[in-house]
């Protein structure tokens, strides 16, 4: 079956990049999601990527798909005190209802 | 501006009550989804609905039920509430060809 696999904790300094990594398991994936989740709150589509490309950048984020090992990359340049969340990789298979999640990654940025 | 709504945020139920957590959509969207968040496990699909009355078992189905009457609706039933399904619910909704998932703000319960 599909699984999602994310480290729990990252630690960072204000105006430093974060990497968040994420690994998942199905070949077939279409999709792949960053979701953002702020404390208190629902989750929030931060980007995806489209499982044929390599590379999506979108303001300060940075997104690498390496699908030969199955790994997925979020990078937060600049990293800001508002970037403090839960971030959870996702991705999409087994037809369009199915999204896997992974346990989410928290981001704590220190000033 | 696109909302999922879930009918509570914060519940405290007695073990073996039956609990009705209930979530409204207004992007009529045909699929809509029920998980639940629990530290280091991520979300977890309890129950999806892709039509009005269909349902489909997510990775963890056992202890819940579903019902969706109305396309807008989505309800997640907890026939008999114990201690071990003390969590945060999660609603969802996707269009079949959309690349997003629009989430509510989750409702906290604790069983006690």
């Amino acid at each position: 079956g599909e699984d999602v696999e994310q480290s729990l904790f990252l630690s960072v300094r204000e105006g430093d990049s974060s990497v968040i990594n994420c690994t998942y398991t199905d070949s077939s994936s279409t999709y792949l999601y960053w979701y953002k989740q702020e404390p208190g709150a629902g989750l929030q589509l931060l980007t995806y990527i489209f499982s044929n490309m390599d590379m999506k950048q979108d303001q300060r984020l940075t997104v690498l798909l390496n699908k030969k090992d199955k790994h997925l990359s979020l990078r937060i340049a600049d990293t800001q005190t508002g970037d403090s969340a839960i971030y959870f990789c996702a991705e999409h298979s087994g037809g369009y209802q199915k999204v896997t999640f992974g346990t989410g990654t928290k981001l704590q940025v220190i000033p | 501006d696109v909302k999922v709504t879930q009918s509570s945020r914060y519940l405290v139920k007695r073990t073996g009550e039956k609990v009705f957590l209930e979530c409204v959509q207004d992007m009529d969207h045909e699929n809509m989804f029920w998980y639940r968040q629990d530290p280091g496990l991520g979300l977890r699909l309890i129950y999806f609905s892709y039509d009005v009355k269909m349902k489909e078992k997510g990775d963890i189905p056992e202890g819940y039920s579903v019902s969706r009457e109305k396309k807008e609706r989505f309800s997640l039933i907890l026939e008999s509430a114990s201690t071990n399904q003390t969590s945060m619910y999660l609603c969802a909704s996707s269009s079949p060809m959309g690349t997003e998932a629009f989430f509510g703000q989750g409702t906290r319960l604790t069983v006690v």
